[in-house]
């Protein structure tokens, strides 16, 4: 069975653009969830899809958006982007939401300049 | 909230040996899962292992192997058997169960990772 698949793997943007990162997850998975890592902040949960809609969102700004389409693909959207959203951008699926384990794919390295 | 604490910064250990790495974590709900997940120079996020804190028995795959503390909020992995592919960053996470109300941040909570460096 393939595993989360993110594209791009790396983007290089500027200040005041935006940037629109996929997610398709492993096949049968409807949950997905996103998450920023950086060095001085480490992983931070952004937000998690189920069913096309979103079921729970961490602690960032209204810049930070997501959708997720039928198929369970989802595409999470930063706009306005600041130099401080370089990051590796994770994704991960996993089957439901409740107890199910979560598996990542291997990250969208996004510069901004 | 919860936190979760990784108190080794960075170890080093020869090929072969025994490691344990630390972890310890707060929270005030009763179930919850704990995780270990590897992240390897190529940045992929591999599960290594998963506990059920309602399960009092420690979870075991192959080399991996945890010690779960519930009283003592304490989730080591040994790795046994030490190998240079076993060389990565390595993250403690925290889950409760995700209810998917929307009105709360339910996602993994990792600690800040301790970067295991196998010697040959």
């Amino acid at each position: 069975k393939a595993g989360v698949t993110q594209t791009p793997r790396y983007l290089i943007k500027t200040r005041g653009q935006q940037v629109t990162l996929s997610c398709s997850p492993i096949s049968g998975h409807r949950s997905v969830s996103w998450y920023q890592q950086t060095p001085g902040q480490g992983l931070q949960f952004l937000f998690e899809y189920f069913s096309e809609t979103q079921r729970n969102k961490g602690n960032f700004p209204g810049r930070f958006s997501g959708r997720q389409f039928s198929n369970s693909r989802s595409e999470m959207n930063v706009s306005t982007l600041e130099l401080g959203d370089s990051a590796l951008y994770l994704c991960a699926s996993s089957w439901g939401l409740r107890t199910d384990t979560q598996y990542f794919g291997p990250g969208t390295r996004l510069t901004v300049l | 909230a919860q936190t979760v604490t990784q108190s080794q910064p960075e170890m080093s250990v020869q090929e072969a040996e025994t490691v344990t790495l630390s972890c310890t974590y707060d929270t005030s709900e009763s179930n919850y899962y704990l995780f270990w997940y590897k992240q390897p120079p190529s940045r992929q996020m591999i599960l290594v292992i998963r506990q059920e804190a309602y399960k009092q028995q420690n979870a075991t795959e192959n080399r991996f192997s945890v010690n779960f503390q519930k009283a003592a909020k304490s989730f080591s992995l040994k790795i046994s058997d030490s190998q240079l592919g076993d060389t990565a960053m390595y993250f403690c996470a925290f889950m409760k169960p995700r209810e998917g109300s929307g009105g709360g941040a339910d996602g993994l909570t990792f600690g800040k990772g301790t970067h295991l460096i196998i010697q040959p």
